[in-house]
C-alpha cells in the first residue's frame, strides 16, 4: 500500500499571500496524483490531476507540481474562499486508493 | 444535470446492517468505475470500495472486506453498498464518487451512517 503523507497538518496564511502545501508518497507514483479541496459540510472537489493539470473551472491561482514521491500544491494569492482542507490522493497503484491525511489551510 | 445522490444512511446498532444507494444522472453510468469513499467525523478521506462499469472488477479496503458488498444496476443508473456486521468505527459520511484514474471527478453530497447502541 502506498502511504501518502501531507505537511503541514495546519497552515496559517493571510489573504493575498501564497500558500504551499506538500504531499509525499512512500514510493513513486510518477505523476499519478490529484489534489482535492474540501469545505465544511461539502464533498471534496477535484482541483488538480496528473500532478499539475487543473480540473475544469479551477482558477489559475491553483497550481500543482512534482513527480515521483514529492508533490506541491501552490495557491498563489489566497482568496477568502480558499480556506479549506486539502487532500492529495494517488492513483498510480491501486487498490487500495490512498489519500493523504489532509492539510487545513486557515486564515492567519 | 450531471449528479450523484446518495441515500440510505441512518442510525444502526453495532452488528446491524444498512444498504446505501447512489442515484446517478446526466452521464452514461455504465461507462464509469464507481466508488464509495467515507469520512469519519472530523477525519480524513478513506476509500472503501470500487466497481468497474460492467461489474467485472471489484475491490474493497481491508477494513471492510468480508462485511461490505458493492454492486450496481446499470439499467437504473444506481450504485449500492450493502454493509453488514457494522461497527462503531464504520460511523462516517459515505460518498459515492465517479472515476478512478485521474481522480474522483464527481461526488455525491454524502449520507451519514452512525453505528451506535
Amino acid at each position: 500500500e502506498i502511504v501518502m503523507t501531507q505537511s503541514p497538518a495546519t497552515l496559517s496564511v493571510s489573504p493575498g499571500e501564497r500558500a504551499t502545501l506538500s504531499c509525499r508518497a512512500s514510493q513513486s507514483v510518477y505523476r499519478n496524483l490529484v489534489w482535492y479541496q474540501q469545505k465544511p459540510g461539502q464533498a471534496p472537489r477535484l482541483l488538480i490531476y496528473g500532478a499539475s493539470t487543473r480540473a475544469t473551472g479551477i482558477p489559475a491561482r491553483f497550481s500543482g507540481s512534482g513527480s515521483g514521491t514529492e508533490f506541491t500544491l501552490t495557491i498563489s494569492s489566497l482568496q477568502s474562499e480558499d480556506f479549506a482542507v486539502y487532500y492529495c490522493q494517488q492513483y498510480d497503484n491501486w487498490p487500495p486508493i490512498t489519500f493523504g491525511q489532509g492539510t487545513r489551510l486557515e486564515i492567519k | 444535470q450531471v449528479q450523484l445522490v446518495e441515500s440510505g444512511g441512518g442510525l444502526v446498532k453495532p452488528g446491524g446492517s444498512l444498504r446505501l444507494s447512489c442515484a446517478a444522472s446526466g452521464f452514461s453510468f455504465s461507462d464509469y468505475y464507481m466508488s464509495w469513499i467515507r469520512q469519519a467525523p472530523g477525519k480524513g478521506l478513506e476509500w472503501v470500495s470500487y466497481i468497474s462499469g460492467s461489474s467485472t472488477y471489484i475491490n474493497y479496503a481491508d477494513s471492510v472486506k468480508g462485511r461490505f458488498t458493492i454492486s450496481r444496476d446499470n439499467a437504473n443508473n444506481s450504485l449500492f453498498l450493502q454493509m453488514n456486521s457494522l461497527r462503531a468505527e464504520d460511523t462516517a459520511v459515505y460518498y459515492c464518487a465517479r472515476d478512478i484514474s485521474g481522480g474522483f471527478r464527481l461526488w455525491g453530497q454524502g449520507t451519514l451512517v452512525t453505528v451506535s447502541s
